[in-house]
Order: C-alpha cells, then structure tokens, then sequence
C-alpha cells in the first residue's frame, strides 16, 4: 500500500519562509511530484524530484532524499497568493499517488 | 504548453440520470489519461486509468460498470457517470501525461468538473 503523510496546516507571515515536509512509505518508487491547489481548482504542478538533492526554481525548491523516504517543498518570500493546498504526490509504476494536503495560510 | 481542458466544469443532474465528463489535451497527445475524485478537504483519489485504444484500468473499489471511460482518440478521454446518484456528487478531475511532440514525466490537470446530483 501507499502511505503519504504531510501536516494538515501551516500559516506563515507574507515575505517569510515556510518548509513542508513530506514522508512516505510505497511499494515502488518512480519519482515525488510537488502541486499547488487553489480551493476550487485543479492542481497545478510545481516540482519533481527523481534523484535525491536540491531541485531550484525560482522562489519554490523541493528536496528528495529517497533512502529516507522524505521530502520537502520550500517556498520562500511567501505571496498572499501563496495561500493554498500543497499536495506531494509518489509516483509508483505509472500512477500517482496524493498525500492529503497542507493547507499553507499567509498572513500580511 | 501542456494545457488540459474539461468540459463541462459545473453539471448540476437528477439522481439517476448519467453525465459525461470530457477530458482533452490541447497541445500535446496523451497515450494515458487519468481520472481522479475529490471530496471536500480530502485529498485527490485515482479512480482510473484510461488507455487510448484500450480497455481502463479500474482502481479497487470503483464499479466501472457505473464510470464508464472512452480514450477514443490521443488527445479525449471521457468519463460516464451513469445512474448517478447524490453519494456521487464529487471533484472530477482528469490529467494526463505528454507522449507527443515531448515526452515528459510529469501529469497535468484539467480544471476539474464539479457535479452535484439532486
């Protein structure tokens, strides 16, 4: 089976920092995928990680470790806009699976 | 690039009645599309992958008898809700993966179709 396990809330001040971490237990592995999803709308996506490190773009970085099973989406000089659910989902085969969220609340 | 429409993207219907969903890519052709459910707060569930040219792969637990899926074509995927009822209302939302012109690895979602049923 799948297990994904993101916090369920975070709420950060506008022009500050915030980490969310993601950790998960699958059978298989093919790649982490981080999505930003608007209340209402689709997800958009974000990031992906394959191999382990640091990938950078622009204010948002995600982070892989895969012998731990770990990841984090850091976003940075946080945006009212910013304000959503981020969703980290583990690809296993062909198919994605989605933690449940972390609704990310910024505050001016 | 990798746009994903879906039409319609509010269906208010009768308890039994059936309501179908179409999922397009519009600048890229997809092999494989997916259908996801949503409940409010709660986070996205595969329901099924759709093959162009072939039959869907059903998640545990989902009557395909009831979501009926057709991949007529690379770029249209189309999900049938039939006899829906009001335990069906839900977040519909498709995604698919570029094959062609450029390959990539990563899904991208259509706007999702919230259906109410009465």
């Amino acid at each position: 089976g799948q297990n994904i396990d993101q916090p369920t809330e975070m709420t950060a001040t506008e022009g500050a920092i915030v980490q969310i971490n993601c950790t998960y237990q699958t059978s298989g592995f093919n790649g982490l995928f981080w999505y930003q999803q608007h209340a209402g709308e689709a997800p958009t996506f974000l990031s992906y990680n394959v191999l382990d490190g640091l990938e950078e773009k622009g204010r948002f970085s995600s982070f892989l470790s895969r012998s731990k099973g770990y990841s984090y989406l850091l976003l940075k000089e946080l945006q009212m806009k910013d304000s959503a659910s981020y969703l980290c989902a583990v690809r296993s085969d062909y198919k994605l699976s989605f933690g449940a969220g972390t609704t990310v609340t910024v505050r001016a | 690039g990798a746009v994903v429409s879906q039409h319609p993207s509010w269906v208010i219907c009768k308890s039994g009645t059936s309501v179908k969903i179409e999922c397009r890519s519009l600048d890229f052709q997809a092999t494989t599309m997916f259908w996801y459910r949503q409940f409010p707060k709660q986070s996205l569930m595969l329901m099924a992958t759709s093959n162009e040219g072939s039959k869907a792969t059903y998640e545990q637990g989902v009557e395909k008898d009831k979501f009926l899926i057709n991949h007529a074509s690379l770029t249209l995927s189309t999900l049938t809700v039939t006899s829906a009822h009001p335990e069906d209302s839900s977040f519909y939302i498709c995604s698919a993966r570029p094959d062609r012109p450029n390959p990539t690895e990563t899904q991208y979602f259509g706007p999702g179709t919230r259906l109410l049923v009465l």
